[in-house]
């Protein structure tokens, strides 16, 4: 069963705007992490952030974490084209040892 | 970039036949993952190990199995292969365990079983 999910599925924004992805899980977490992924190539780690943490920044992104939610935000400020890409949370459930869980993604477009 | 290379890259096979992935990684990591992604699925666990000889299953292991003799390899074995496991197959390595630390992907495998 897939444990998180995203929203939105698709983004399509112009170059400039800001670009807001939210990921949703079920259960209690320890950390929650954000990827990214070009098309055709593996994914790369963006930023983590831990379960007692509200929010954390790195460069142009922005994430967020609500546990009572049990939700996450990615922020993206002044997207580039070169922003374009899928992006994924990814987290470690309470109890869950070494594995981590992804979300079911979302594909952002920057278009110029 | 952390060295973790994947073969084959393409592999096209045909039903029945068995099928075997590999990782190599030069970064002496401990931690080795294999995940599967499909679309609307993201991706999906399928094995993973914490040291040599040592494995797990993940969310998705049956019809799978993982060998790790050597710290910087790790194999997935399709014993069978199904049309159902035509996907592309991520190695992943951590070297503190994904709950202090970042996971590092290979390229992808796409594998196709017709």
């Amino acid at each position: 069963s897939q444990q998180g999910e995203e929203d939105p599925q698709a983004l399509s924004i112009q170059e400039g705007e800001n670009a807001t992805m939210n990921c949703s899980y079920k259960t209690s977490i320890n950390n929650l992490q954000w990827y990214r992924q070009n098309s055709g190539r593996g994914l790369v780690h963006l930023i983590l952030i831990r379960s007692n943490e509200r929010e954390k920044h790195s460069g142009r992104l922005r994430v967020t974490l609500d546990t009572s939610k049990k939700s996450s935000s990615l922020l993206i400020t002044a997207s580039r084209a070169a922003d374009t890409a899928s992006y994924f949370c990814a987290f470690i459930l309470t109890g869950g040892g070494n594995k981590l869980t992804f979300g079911t993604g979302t594909q952002l477009k920057v278009e110029l | 970039d952390a060295g973790i290379t994947q073969s084959p890259r393409h592999k096209v096979t045909e039903t029945g036949t068995p099928v075997t992935l590999r990782c190599h990684q030069t970064e002496n990591h401990r931690y080795m993952y294999w995940y599967r992604q499909d679309p609307g699925h993201g991706l999906r666990l399928i094995h993973y190990s914490y040291g040599v000889k040592d494995t797990d299953k993940g969310e998705v292991s049956d019809g799978y199995s993982v060998s790790r003799s050597k710290t910087e390899d790790f194999l997935l074995t399709l014993e069978s292969a199904t049309s159902s496991q035509t996907s592309v197959y991520f190695c992943a390595t951590a070297g503190l365990g994904q709950d202090t630390g970042e996971l590092f992907f290979g390229e992808g495998s796409r594998l196709t079983v017709l």
